[in-house]
Parts: structure tokens; sequence; C-alpha cells
């Protein structure tokens, strides 16, 4: 079965500095890797995803991610921080199970990580 | 940009109480889903939803739940009757096809009491 672990429940960054918020996968065949943000009373929003290629995604706000195989990891990373990325982040693993020939397509998340830049 | 719309924001009820969480997904999208979170745990999938009929349930989604797309825009999740451990809240997602991202409302805290 697929699932994803978010290690960290709070990571605490000051402003400038660099972040990593980190999110290890356990799948059965290829990866379909998502990250999601949630600000306060908004939905989920997507930022990037990897389904093949390189291993460094670029996303949205200046997020990247890198999928690394070896290590069953996939790290959203920024390389400055903003107080404005406080929020709470989730990782996603995309089910690509077929049913009736369809893959679909539902998400199975970690439990988040908040994440709170100070300035 | 078009988004993912639910209503009401809040919802509090009564144990045993039905309710209905109601959904408008991006117009053009033709696949639908229903997650929850528990207060402090993992989102969670309940169901997906294509062509008018249900694709795939979780073994959350037991026969107190039913959902609905009833005129083409809406798409609801209905809890027959409600149970303390059903307070959570409710992501409503659709995405146009399977290629694409799902896009996520901005969800109904529902409170059971």
């Amino acid at each position: 079965a697929q699932s994803v672990a978010q290690p960290e429940d709070q990571v605490n960054v000051a402003e400038g500095n660099p972040l990593t918020v980190k999110c290890t996968y356990s799948v059965s065949g290829n990866p379909y890797l998502f990250w999601y943000v949630q600000y306060p009373n908004r939905g989920l929003q997507f930022l990037l995803k990897y389904i093949t290629g390189d291993n460094l995604v670029k996303g949205s706000y200046g997020f990247e991610a890198e999928f690394n195989k070896s290590q069953t990891s996939f790290h959203l990373k920024k390389p400055s921080a903003l107080v404005s990325d406080s929020a709470l982040y989730f990782c996603a693993v995309r089910d690509i199970k077929r049913n009736r020939g369809s893959t679909l397509g539902r998400l199975y998340f970690g439990r988040g990580t908040q994440l709170t830049v100070w300035p | 940009e078009p988004e993912v719309t639910q209503t009401p924001s809040h919802q509090v009820t009564q144990m045993g109480q039905e309710v209905i969480l109601r959904c408008v997904p991006i117009s053009n999208h033709l696949y639908f889903y229903w997650y929850r979170q528990i207060l402090g745990q993992k989102v969670e999938f309940l169901v997906s939803f294509y062509n008018n009929e249900i694709s795939e349930k979780s073994e959350i989604f037991d026969d107190q739940f039913s959902v609905e797309r009833p005129d083409g825009s809406n798409f609801t999740l209905k809890i027959r009757s409600t149970k303390l451990e059903d307070s959570a809240m409710y992501f409503c997602a659709s995405r146009p096809n399977l290629r694409e991202t799902q896009y996520f409302g901005p969800g109904t805290r529902l409170l059971v009491l």
C-alpha cells in the first residue's frame, strides 16, 4: 500500500534562511509524489509534483523538492524562507492502482508539517 | 482563477443527525473526491466519483455516507446519522482528467456533539 511519512510536526526557521520540510514515502511501483500547502481558512493548494524525469522539481512560490529514490524521500526546500511561507505543508503520494482499466488517483497524505518562519 | 468552493465553512450538529456537506467543483472537471482530516491526524481519502458513480471508496466510507451530484454543478457528501468520531475537516477536490492535479476546496469543519 502507498503511504507517506512526515517525521516533523513543526519546523521553525528564521526569515532568509533555507528551509527543508521532510517527507519519506513507501509505494509499490513508481511513485507519483506531491506537495500541498494549506494557509489558515484556505483549501489545500498544489505546490509541485514529481511524476518522472529530473529529480529536482520546481514549483510555486520558489519552492522545490528533490526526489531521492535510494532514500525514498521527497523533501521540500526553499533557499530563502519568507514569513509568508508560514503554513501547514502536506506531502502526498498518488495511488496508481488500476480498476476497470483506469487509474483512480486517490491521494495518500502525510500528517502535515507546520512551518513557522519568524522575522 | 476558478476554485473549488465548499459550504458551509463550519457546521455543528447533534449526534445522530443527518448532515449534508456541499461542494461546487471547478466547471469542466470530471473527477470528484472527498477527503477528511480528523484534528491532528492525516488527511484521509473517503471516496472518488466519476461518470455519476462511485469509483472507489475507503473503509471509512460505510453505509452512513453517500455522495451525489444532483444537478451537474454540486457534489454533496451526506452523513446519515452522525457520530462523535465524524468530527473532522472535510475536503472536496476535483480534477479535469486523470493527468491533472487535484484541486481542493477550503474545507468544511464539522463538529458533532
